[in-house]
């Protein structure tokens, strides 16, 4: 079973700039997450959604953060215009369902590491 | 708002040896569930173990058991007979039902495995 892909797998851009993540999860699940995991700490969820729907965006900046779900399979994850502070590795993560099921593993991309100069 | 705390930023062990991970949490929930996952350099985080907090068993996956202590909010992980492979870094994680989906991870403790 192919797992969680994700490109580009390194990223470095300057301030101001925008840049995009692609992420394809597992195939059949249903469930796809983006974290932020900031050198030194553990991952943050951004968003998660739910087939094509969004379920939890509440720690997305959605002044220069954006993501979609086309068809319920890939995702893109944008930053427009990118922050020092954004500086990161963004995973992804998809699981087969949303909740109900306490043993519903989520299951993580390579990741991409962000540096913004 | 939960939050999972791990006190030792990092941690050795030597090969075959035994090392154990802590981590507390803080909670309001009664049914909820806490997670092990590891991060190698590769950055892949990798699920360890699984425990649920309803279940009064400690899990156990070969050499990785837990010591779930729910009225303290502890959760550390047992690492028996060390390989180098398991140097990583390792997260705890918390997800409750009323949270969705959503993982609350602690900051990571690094454990390096001496030959």
């Amino acid at each position: 079973e192919a797992g969680v892909a994700q490109s580009p797998r390194y990223k470095i851009i300057e301030k101001r700039q925008s840049v995009a993540f692609w992420c394809n999860p597992i195939s059949g699940h249903a469930t796809l997450y983006w974290y932020q995991q900031i050198l030194g700490q553990g991952p943050k969820l951004l968003i998660q959604f739910q087939n094509n729907g969004v379920v939890d965006d509440s720690q997305l900046p959605k002044d220069r953060f954006s993501a979609e779900r086309l068809k319920g399979v890939d995702s893109t994850l944008k930053i427009q215009p990118a922050k020092l502070e954004d500086s990161a590795v963004y995973l992804c993560a998809s699981s087969l369902v949303y909740r109900g099921l306490g043993t519903d593993t989520q299951y993580f991309g390579p990741g991409t590491r962000l540096t913004v100069l | 708002a939960q939050t999972v705390t791990q006190s030792q930023p990092e941690m050795s062990v030597q090969e075959a040896e035994t090392v154990t991970l802590s981590c507390t949490y803080d909670t309001s929930e009664s049914d909820y569930y806490l997670f092990w996952y590891k991060q190698p350099p590769s950055r892949q985080m990798i699920l360890v173990i699984r425990q649920e907090a309803y279940k009064q068993q400690n899990a156990t996956e070969n050499r990785f058991s837990v010591n779930f202590q729910k009225a303290a909010k502890s959760f550390s992980l047992k690492i028996s007979d060390s390989q180098l492979g398991d140097a990583a870094m390792y997260f705890c994680a918390y997800r409750s039902e009323t949270s969705g989906s959503r993982l609350t991870f602690g900051e990571g403790t690094q454990l390096t495995v001496n030959p």
